[in-house]
């Protein structure tokens, strides 16, 4: 299995642009979770899904973050406008919930350098 | 609401000395506890878990905790550090109850010398 897999790796833009995040998941499992880590504030959790649905997103920022799970192979974590203070690492990870406890699998994070 | 406490920010070993990372934790019911470890510009890895049973977990790469429910807390171990083991290590809890997310600490970053 390849992992979970985050595109881009790197990512710079001009404040006020859109800019959109990529997560595939493991294959077959079931939770998704989209965090942010910065030198300040660690390691946040900003949403998270269960079979596609969007749970919890009481940890997103603004308005300006949304997120979606059109299918159970693929999220998506939108900021538009972009500021600079969300210049972040942001990490997706997936896990299988429902059949024992699993850990969560990381991607290797996308790194947002907003200007 | 659960959460973790890593009273460290860093932590200094000396190589082929046993190491410790302190971690406590805070959930209403019984946890479900993790430690990662992640290498400069790349994501978490798993290093080991505690669901139920032995006090006592072994994980990847010779590190081991131990949970201990009265004292609410789940040490990272090793016997004798490597300078590869320098990283960041974060641990993270969850409630048994329901389907939650993991919440992390802030991390300690573990430095071995030579």
């Amino acid at each position: 299995d390849a992992g979970v897999i985050q595109s881009p790796r790197h990512e710079v833009t001009e404040m006020g642009q859109e800019v959109t995040l990529r997560c595939k998941p493991i294959s077959g499992h079931n939770s998704l979770f989209w965090y942010r880590q910065t030198m300040m504030r660690g390691l946040e959790l900003l949403i998270y899904f269960n079979n596609n649905v969007p749970i919890d997103d009481s940890g997103m920022p603004e308005d300006r973050f949304s997120a979606k799970m059109p299918n159970a192979s693929f999220s998506t974590l939108k900021i538009q406008p972009s500021e600079p203070r969300d210049s972040a690492v942001y990490f997706c990870a997936s896990s299988l919930v429902g059949q024992g406890v699993t850990e969560a699998f990381f991607g290797q994070g996308t790194r947002l350098t907003v200007v | 609401a659960q959460s973790v406490a890593q009273p460290e920010d860093q932590v200094n070993v000396a190589e082929g000395n046993p190491l410790t990372v302190k971690c406590t934790y805070s959930v209403s019911g019984n946890p479900y506890l993790f430690w990662y470890v992640q290498y400069p510009n790349r994501g978490l890895q798993f290093l080991l878990k505690y669901i139920t049973g032995d006090n006592l977990v072994k994980g990847s790469y010779g590190f081991e905790a131990e949970f201990n429910k009265s004292q609410t807390s789940f040490h990272l171990k090793k016997p004798s550090a490597l300078v590869s083991d320098s990283a960041l290590y974060f641990c993270a809890v969850r409630e048994i109850a329901g389907n939650t997310p993991l919440v992390f600490g802030k991390g300690t970053r573990l430095s071995v010398i030579a």
